[in-house]
């Protein structure tokens, strides 16, 4: 069965700084990786995505995520936090060879203090 | 493209009535769409997994009465809520899966948050 694991509830980040919200993932194929952007009371909007090719992917609003493969880790990640990015984060896995559905995360809350 | 609708947005109602919430693909076909239910800052629990034309597969704690899963048409799925009880009261997300290809992108409706008194 396939897994995906969001070590953080709460991640708080300065406006300006650098941020990174977490997540690793268990499989038994080739992942394909997903991270997802929800803000209160809204739908899932898609980020960015892994299915292969670079480890690193960019995605929307300027952020991108590292495929570690020996990590099994996919961390998001953005250079430098609005405020508007305040939202919260999910990670998602397809496994390759189910091909069925997502798993998510249990999600990141992600605060970027003015 | 690749825009999924939900209606309602909100619902209010009594306990003991029924609920119907639709998922709409507004620009692509979708033969599979997926139901999740969402607690408060929790994550996106799957409910069922419709395909057009055949039966929901139900995941496994969900009442198949309870929660009724049509799929009638390649855009449309709906959910309907029989005899709401508060418990109920959920945000409720749609996703639609783009062609007939299990590896094709799931796009997500902007969700309908249902209140029963």
């Amino acid at each position: 069965a396939q897994s995906v694991a969001q070590p953080e509830d709460q991640v708080n980040v300065a406006e300006g700084n650098p941020l990174t919200v977490k997540c690793t993932y268990s499989v038994s194929g080739n992942p394909y990786l997903f991270w997802y952007v929800q803000y209160p009371n809204r739908g899932l909007q898609f980020l960015l995505k892994y299915i292969t090719g670079d480890n690193l992917v960019k995605g929307s609003y300027g952020f991108e995520a590292e495929f570690n493969k020996s990590q099994t880790s996919f961390h998001l990640k953005k250079p430098s936090a609005l405020v508007s990015d305040s939202a919260l984060y999910f990670c998602a896995v397809r496994d390759s060879g189910s091909a069925r559905q997502l798993t998510f995360g249990s999600g990141t809350q992600l605060t970027v203090l003015p | 493209g690749a825009v999924v609708s939900q209606h309602p947005s909100r619902v209010i109602c009594k306990s003991g009535t029924s609920v119907k919430i639709e998922c709409r693909s507004l620009d692509f076909q979708a033969t599979t769409m997926f139901w999740y239910r969402q607690f408060p800052k929790k994550s996106l629990m799957l409910m069922a997994t419709s395909n057009e034309g055949s039966k929901a597969t139900y995941e496994q704690g969900v009442e198949k009465d309870k929660f009724l899963i049509n799929h009638a048409s390649l855009t449309l799925s709906t959910l309907t809520v029989t005899s709401a009880h508060p418990e109920d009261s959920s945000f409720y997300i749609c996703s639609a899966r783009r062609g007939a290809s299990s590896y094709n992108e799931q796009f997500f409706g902007p969700g309908t948050r249902l209140t029963v008194l």
